[in-house]
């Protein structure tokens, strides 16, 4: 079944305390994308990769790092999270061709304290 | 850079009313995709549009895009309770990036 997973699903954690979400799609898709979702400011997105080692700033980067070392991995760090940081993430992919639909993960919902 | 609009941002209908929901991009777009998200789930793919004028239909969805591509709308005729959620409408930024809007929520009431 074509899907992206993320992992966890769910996260209570305290400022400062390093904490990555791990983003897998296995559709062999080129792109990929981090955004979180916060109520009244819909979908921004923070980072996004067309392929390996390809990874830029989308609206929101501060505080956040994102890494592509394989296709189908695309992991979201958060050095040093802070409670604006606390928002629903979902990570999405894409293939580089035909209409380019986005095809989500489930979402991570953080908390930071 | 691009922005895209969309109003109303909630709709609270009676089930069997229509209901309607506008994207507007202060520029031309090269094709623009609409998505819903249920309660509590993640957004679904829903249609792409990519000529100026097309006009899409999905069952009770109807889907437009304006002559100047700076305009779209989602129409859904006699809604029913399993619409309820919210619809975004997205443009394309740079590459494969989508610049979404804020999404209009809807509520059906049985």
């Amino acid at each position: 079944e074509a899907q992206v997973t993320q992992n966890p699903r769910y996260l209570i954690t305290v400022t400062g305390k390093k904490l990555t979400v791990t983003c897998s799609q296995n559709m062999n898709h080129e792109y990929m994308s981090w955004y979180r979702q916060d109520p009244g400011l819909g979908l921004r997105q923070i980072y996004y990769s067309m392929n390996v080692e390809v990874t830029d700033k989308g609206d929101v980067p501060e505080g956040y790092k994102v890494s592509r070392k394989e296709k189908r991995n695309f992991p979201l760090i958060l050095e040093s999270p802070s409670p604006n940081q606390t928002s629903l993430y979902f990570c999405a992919s894409s293939g580089t061709s035909g209409s380019h639909e986005q095809f989500f993960g489930p979402g991570t919902r953080l908390t930071v304290l | 850079g691009q922005q895209v609009m969309q109003i109303p941002q909630y709709q609270h209908v009676q089930e069997g009313e229509d209901f309607t929901t506008y994207c507007n991009s202060s520029t031309t777009l090269s094709n623009i995709q609409w998505y819903k998200q249920r309660p509590g789930g993640h957004p679904v793919f829903l249609i792409q549009l990519v000529k100026s004028g097309e006009v899409k239909k999905q069952k009770r969805l109807t889907f437009q895009f304006g002559e100047a591509k700076k305009n779209s709308s989602l129409h859904i005729t006699a809604t029913q309770t399993t619409d309820v959620g919210t619809y975004f409408c997205a443009g394309p930024n740079s590459g494969y990036a989508l610049n979404f809007g804020k999404g209009t929520s809807l509520l059906v009431t049985p």
